[in-house]
């Protein structure tokens, strides 16, 4: 079974940073592109990043360009989300996907003073 | 970016009885190799959420054939016949034919 297990999310000051990974199993990693959605509060769903499978391309949305960086390792199974200059509004439960067809459980992240 | 329009925004199903949803896209969502990237899924409290039905019409592994998707372009129907009470929950879908990816506003499907 395709298992997608986040970490490193918790709570950090404006202007912080954060390091979240997630260490996928049960599917050939290095095969796939990841991608990294988040859910503010009480909110939707909305797409952050995505890595492709080899790592050579990437993608962010316009509201995290610049401050967020994606990357992965296909020797650990293991893709990572960068999260530096971080705003209030920046707090969420971050997820990790396998192009929707696996989610995580999630892991939140709180901005705040 | 791709803007996806559900409606209606909550639903109240009375046990047994049918329900549909509808997503809009602004522009078509067939991409250069003919497919059509329309996934929905659904999130039910507390939990992550879960692809239902892919590109439109596969509903995926373990999904009850209750569920079934229809639609092309940029008009698209999730159905639910029969609803059960384990069917609440939240109802996105999505569009994967080009990045962004982008998610409806979301249904709140609820037990009359």
């Amino acid at each position: 079974d395709v298992q997608l297990v986040e970490s490193g999310g918790g709570l950090v000051q404006p202007g912080g940073s954060l390091r979240l990974s997630c260490a996928a199993s049960g599917f050939v990693f290095s095969s796939y592109s990841m991608y990294w959605v988040r859910q503010a509060p009480g909110k939707g769903l909305v797409w952050v990043s995505h890595i492709s499978a080899d790592g050579s391309a990437t993608e962010y949305a316009d509201s995290v360009k610049g401050r967020f960086t994606i990357s992965r390792d296909n020797a650990k199974n293991t893709v990572f989300l960068q999260l530096n200059s971080l705003r209030v509004e920046d707090t969420a439960v971050y997820y990790c996907t396998k192009g929707s067809d696996s989610w995580g459980q999630g892991t939140l992240v709180t901005v705040s003073s | 970016d791709v803007v996806m329009t559900q409606s209606p925004l909550s639903l109240s199903v009375t046990l047994g009885q049918s329900a549909s949803i509808s997503c809009r896209s602004s522009q078509s969502l067939v991409s250069s190799n003919g497919h059509t990237y329309l996934m929905w899924l659904r999130q039910r409290p507390g939990h992550s959420p879960r692809r239902l039905i892919s590109s439109v019409s596969n509903r995926d592994s373990g999904v009850p054939d209750r569920f079934s998707g229809s639609g092309s372009g940029t008009d698209f129907t999730l159905t639910l016949s029969r609803v059960e009470a384990e069917d609440v929950g939240v109802y996105y879908c999505m569009q994967a034919t080009y990045w962004p990816h982008t998610f409806g506003q979301g249904t709140i499907l609820e037990i009359k």
